[in-house]
């Protein structure tokens, strides 16, 4: 079976610009989760989908979107980058049923850079 | 709050035992999980224990979880270099699909 594959893995935006990451879960899998990893803050919690619905969401200003398609596959959306947006965006899915399943799997990553 | 502590550094010497120790937050997580991260990859899922337990041994690990002080360790037993990675420990947040993660301890095997 697959494992979570994210794109691009690298990236390289300007100030004021915007971008999109895409994440794909393992095959059976609803939930996915993005998180951000930096030196400073460690990795937060962006916000998770399940079934194109967007159960939670972490402490970020709404800059920081997302959507689920009915394939389960997840973007994420920046918009007006900021220099400290820089950081590995991770993406990780687990099965997300009604029992609160309790194993998820990451992705390698999206390393963005903003210049 | 929502930290979950860890120590940053470990060293330890190829052949030994590696105890990385972790406090997390909220003494409902019923959840607790342990992720190696090696350079320029993701997460990966090592192993996780359910809060009725005390211990939960997967071979080379030993998971050890004190709800009562909310410490849990990760043991590696007979240590190899390539166990030198980052070692995240994390909790899910009781009733949501949200898991705060400790801020990583790098362990340093050396030869």
């Amino acid at each position: 079976k697959a494992g979570v594959t994210q794109t691009p893995r690298y990236l390289i935006k300007t100030r004021g610009q915007q971008v999109t990451l895409s994440c794909s879960p393992i095959s059976g899998h609803r939930s996915v989760s993005w998180y951000q990893q930096t030196p400073g803050q460690g990795l937060q919690f962006l916000f998770e989908y399940f079934s194109e619905t967007q159960r939670n969401k972490g402490n970020f200003p709404g800059r920081f979107s997302g959507r689920q398609f009915s394939n389960s596959r997840s973007e994420m959306n920046v918009s007006t980058l900021e220099l400290g947006d820089s950081a590995l965006y991770l993406c990780a899915s687990s099965l997300g049923g009604p029992t609160l399943d309790y194993e998820q799997y990451f992705g390698p990553g999206t390393r963005l850079t903003v210049t | 709050g929502e930290d979950v502590e860890q120590s940053l550094f470990l060293s330890v010497r190829e052949g030994d035992s590696s105890v990385i120790n972790c406090t997390y937050t909220d003494s409902s997580s019923t959840y607790l999980y342990w992720y190696k991260q090696e350079p320029g990859a993701g997460l990966q899922l090592l192993t996780y224990i359910f809060s009725n337990m005390d211990m939960k041994q997967d071979q080379r690990l030993t998971v050890l979880l004190n709800k009562k002080d909310k410490h849990l360790s990760l043991r590696i037993a007979d240590t190899q270099t390539g166990d030198s990675a980052i070692y995240f420990c994390a909790e899910k947040v009781p009733g949501t699909y949200k898991y705060i993660f400790g801020t990583g301890t790098r362990l340093k095997v050396l030869a």
